[in-house]
């Protein structure tokens, strides 16, 4: 069966904190997409992983194919960052399956 | 990038009415559309996926009467919610692929069935 099992399902931390969120997965995938989700509702796709490491300003993916794995980091993390992250994979070209989310909340 | 704007953001109906919610791919050609519904504080669930000039594909449990999806074009599709009640309130909302492995979302519906 196709899972993807996501920690922690709630985060809290103070401003400027190193945040980690990670992602587990059951079988080998196309692809592993990080989505953020703020609370109006709306989803902005963060990374597409297929391998290796991505960054785009303060974030980081990093995904670990053999281990079935994917982290994503936050760093400087600040109360605007505040959001639901979720994971999505891709298993073969079929429908995306999401992790639970991870609701995070900095505090200033 | 690849955007898909979704209307309304929100809308309240009354019981027995049907409302109708679009999703256009704006700077590419979506062939492929799928629709979610989210309950508050879970994730994503898949209702259906919409292909291009031919019948949506629905999950099981989901009554395709009462969920009616048209995708008529490549930059366009509909989700009508037909006869509405209560308990259909919740947030809709779409992507499409964007090539390859590529996905964008909608900003979502927030339905409220009155």
């Amino acid at each position: 069966k196709n899972e993807v099992e996501q920690s922690p399902q709630n985060l809290t931390a103070q401003e400027g904190e190193f945040i980690t969120i990670n992602c587990s997965y059951s079988v080998g995938i196309s692809a592993l997409h990080w989505l953020q989700q703020h609370p109006g509702g709306g989803i902005v796709s963060l990374f597409m992983l297929s391998s290796g490491k991505k960054k785009h300003g303060r974030l980081i993916a990093t995904i670990n194919i053999q281990e079935k794995h994917s982290s994503l980091h936050i760093t400087a993390s600040h109360p605007r960052d505040s959001a639901v992250y979720i994971c999505a994979v891709l298993f073969g070209n079929e429908k995306l399956t999401f992790g639970t989310g991870t609701r995070l909340t900095i505090i200033p | 990038g690849a955007v898909v704007s979704q209307h309304p953001s929100w809308v309240i109906c009354k019981s027995g009415t049907s409302v109708k919610i679009e999703c256009r791919s704006l700077d590419f050609q979506a062939t492929t559309m799928f629709w979610y519904r989210q309950f508050p504080k879970q994730s994503l669930m898949l209702m259906a996926t919409s292909n291009e000039g031919s019948k949506a594909t629905y999950e099981q449990g989901v009554e395709k009467d009462k969920f009616l999806i048209n995708h008529a074009s490549l930059t366009l599709s509909t989700l009508t919610v037909t006869s509405a009640h209560p308990e259909d309130s919740s947030f809709y909302i779409c992507s499409a692929r964007t090539g390859g492995f590529g996905y964008t979302f909608g900003s979502g519906t927030r339905l409220t069935v009155v």
